[in-house]
Formats: structure tokens, C-alpha cells, sequence
């Protein structure tokens, strides 16, 4: 089976630092791999989704992340924190399931911007 | 211009009663989906509807129900409802039902059983 694991619970940064929230994946064949960002009380936000190709994906907001086959980990990243990307982020894996697909989610990483 | 939408965005009740909650989405996709948010945040998919048609059911009890009149549209009907089941339930809907499809989601539905 498909897994992903979010190592941290809470990942704090000051503004204008640059931050990772880390994500390893357990996928047998080749992964497709997505980062969701929460917001208080509202519904998940698609960020960016690595299929193939560049190992370097850009997304929304100023987020990247990079594949790395190697280390098997798909970790979020942006240069220069804002105190608005506070929020929950959720790394998951695309899984063929009988005929249909679906979205496994790691376990989530609260991420606190501080002024 | 919501792309998903949820009713109600809260729903509160008590044990043993029979709810409904709808989802709409208007990005004419193909796929739907039921997730369900427990406490610690947790997500994890219940269903899945590709024109219309069940193709997810991921070991829900019977008491969760499932219907989509068309494609647009999947609601979710619960019966004898359990304290286990409060949660957040999020619709979400994606272009194609295949894995590698981004999928969008609505605000999610805040059921709290008494």
C-alpha cells in the first residue's frame, strides 16, 4: 500500500526566513505526489502536484517542492516565509484503487510564521 | 463563483438521527468524493463517483449512504448516527478520476452528534 509521512507535527519560522515542511512517500512504482494547504476552518487548497519530469515543481503562493527519487521525499519549500502561510499543510500520494483513484494524506504539519 | 460548495457548513444533532449533506461543484468535473476529518485532523477518503457511477467505497459502515443524481452533484445521507461520527466531512471533485488529477475541495461540513 501507498503511504506518505509528515515527520513534524509543527514546523516554526520567523518571517522572511525560508521554510521546508518535510514529506517522505512510500509508493511502489512511480509516485504522484501533491501538497494541500489548510486554513482555518476552510477546505484544503491545491498547491502543486509532481507527475513526472523537472524534480523541481512551483506552485501556488510562492511554494515549490522537490522529488527526490533517491531519498524518496517530496519536501515543501519557499524562499522567504510570510506570516500568512501560517496554516495546516498535508502532503498526499495518488493511488489507482478499482478503477478509481484517490489521495492518501500524511498525517499534516502545522506551520507557525511569527512576525 | 464557488467551485465546491457544502450545506450545511454545521450540523449539529443527536445520537440515532438521520442527516443529509449536500455538495455541488460547478468546474463541470467527472469525479467526486467524500473525505472525513476527525479530530487530529486526519483525513481520509470515504467514496468516490465518477459520472455517477460508485467507484470508491473505502470499508464505510452501511449507514453512510452515497447519492449522485448527476454529475455535479453528490450528497451524503447518514443514518443512526453515532458519536463516532462527528467529524469534518469535505466534498471534493476533480476533473478525471485517475490519481495523477488534482482534486478541489469545499469547505467542509462540521457534524457534531450529541
Amino acid at each position: 500500500a501507498q503511504s506518505v509521512a509528515q515527520p513534524e507535527d509543527q514546523v516554526n519560522v520567523a518571517e522572511g526566513n525560508p521554510l521546508t515542511v518535510k514529506c517522505t512517500y512510500s509508493v511502489s512504482g512511480n509516485p504522484y505526489l501533491f501538497w494541500y494547504v489548510q486554513y482555518p476552518n476552510r477546505g484544503l487548497q491545491f498547491l502543486l502536484k509532481y507527475i513526472t519530469g523537472d524534480n523541481l515543481v512551483k506552485g501556488s503562493y510562492g511554494f515549490e517542492a522537490e522529488f527526490n527519487k533517491s531519498q524518496t521525499s517530496f519536501h515543501l519549500k519557499k524562499p522567504s516565509a510570510l506570516v500568512s502561510d501560517s496554516a495546516l499543510y498535508f502532503c498526499a500520494v495518488g493511488e489507482i484503487y478499482n478503477q478509481g483513484g484517490k489521495l492518501i494524506f500524511g498525517q499534516g504539519t502545522e506551520l507557525s510564521v511569527k512576525p | 463563483d464557488t467551485a465546491v460548495s457544502q450545506t450545511p457548513k454545521y450540523l449539529v444533532t443527536q445520537m440515532g438521527n438521520d442527516k443529509s449533506i449536500k455538495c455541488e461543484q460547478n468546474l463541470g468535473h467527472d469525479t467526486m468524493y467524500w473525505y472525513k476529518q476527525d479530530s487530529k485532523k486526519f483525513l481520509k477518503i470515504m467514496f468516490s463517483y465518477n459520472n455517477k457511477e460508485l467507484i470508491i467505497n473505502e470499508t464505510v459502515p452501511n449507514r453512510f449512504s452515497p447519492k449522485s443524481p448527476d454529475k455535479a452533484h453528490l450528497n451524503l445521507h447518514i443514518n443512526s448516527l453515532e458519536l463516532g461520527d462527528s467529524a469534518v466531512y469535505f466534498c471534493a471533485s476533480s476533473q478525471l478520476w485517475q490519481s495523477y488529477n488534482e482534486q478541489f475541495f469545499g469547505p467542509g461540513t462540521r457534524l457534531t452528534v450529541l
